[in-house]
């Protein structure tokens, strides 16, 4: 089946750095690929998503490149805010499987 | 999108009983999946629930302690059974949805479940 291999967190940056959480995928196919954000005390959101090669997700300042060459999905923000502070999780989903496959979770904290 | 309610949000149950969890979602969706996230951890794939028959269970799942209900193409039942202190994580129901020609994976606000 698919698997994610994502950054192990946490991962602390102070406010207005530059955010990359790396994500890779192995797959047979071409998955559509996303990011999901869990908020303290909340449950997931979508992020943002591709669907194929050379896609760009977009949302909230977040980006991720759908990049078949090296199998990745990284996660960047040009500057972060304490707002950011939250778990992002990369996933994949493979129609043949139809389900679809989680990473580990990165947890970014975000200082002032 | 897709809507979703699921209860309860939480509980707090006596180890050897069993919980039952609604999900109901706003629209009708093929698939439907029951997730769990124990403290700090990814999520990790139950089953997929289907309708009309019975779960796809992942391995490491079995249908004695975690069944599954689909009577229809909106709601769906996970019963944590035989509960013991392992079992305490979040719940989370999920429905996949088909927008266009893309897909998105929604979730219900998740069931906080901890055993004594």
């Amino acid at each position: 089946g698919d698997s994610v291999t994502q950054m192990e967190g946490p991962v602390t940056l102070s406010e207005e750095a530059f955010l990359t959480i790396n994500c890779t995928y192995t797959a047979t196919g071409y998955p559509s690929l996303f990011w999901y954000v869990q908020y303290p005390g909340e449950g997931l959101q979508l992020l943002l998503k591709a669907t194929k090669a050379d896609d760009k997700g977009s949302n909230k300042g977040f980006e991720a490149t759908y990049r078949k060459e090296t199998t990745s999905f990284h996660l960047e923000k040009g500057s972060v805010q304490v707002s950011d502070s939250a778990v992002y999780f990369c996933a994949a989903y493979s129609g043949g499987y139809q389900k679809v496959t989680f990473g580990i979770g990165t947890k970014l904290q975000v200082i002032p | 999108s897709a809507v979703i309610s699921q209860k309860p949000s939480r509980d707090i149950c006596q180890r050897g009983t069993s919980l039952t969890i609604q999900c109901q979602v706003d629209s009708q969706v093929t698939m439907m999946f029951w997730y769990r996230q124990q403290p700090g951890q990814s999520l990790t794939l139950i089953a997929t629930a289907n309708q009309g028959s019975e779960a796809t269970y992942e391995s490491g799942f079995v249908i004695d302690k975690f069944p599954i209900s689909r009577p229809n193409l909106t709601f769906s039942t996970l019963t944590v059974s035989n509960m013991s202190p392992e079992d305490s994580s979040i719940y989370l129901c999920s429905v996949l949805a088909f927008t266009g020609r893309s897909e998105k994976l929604f979730f219900g606000s998740g069931t906080q479940l901890s055993v004594l």
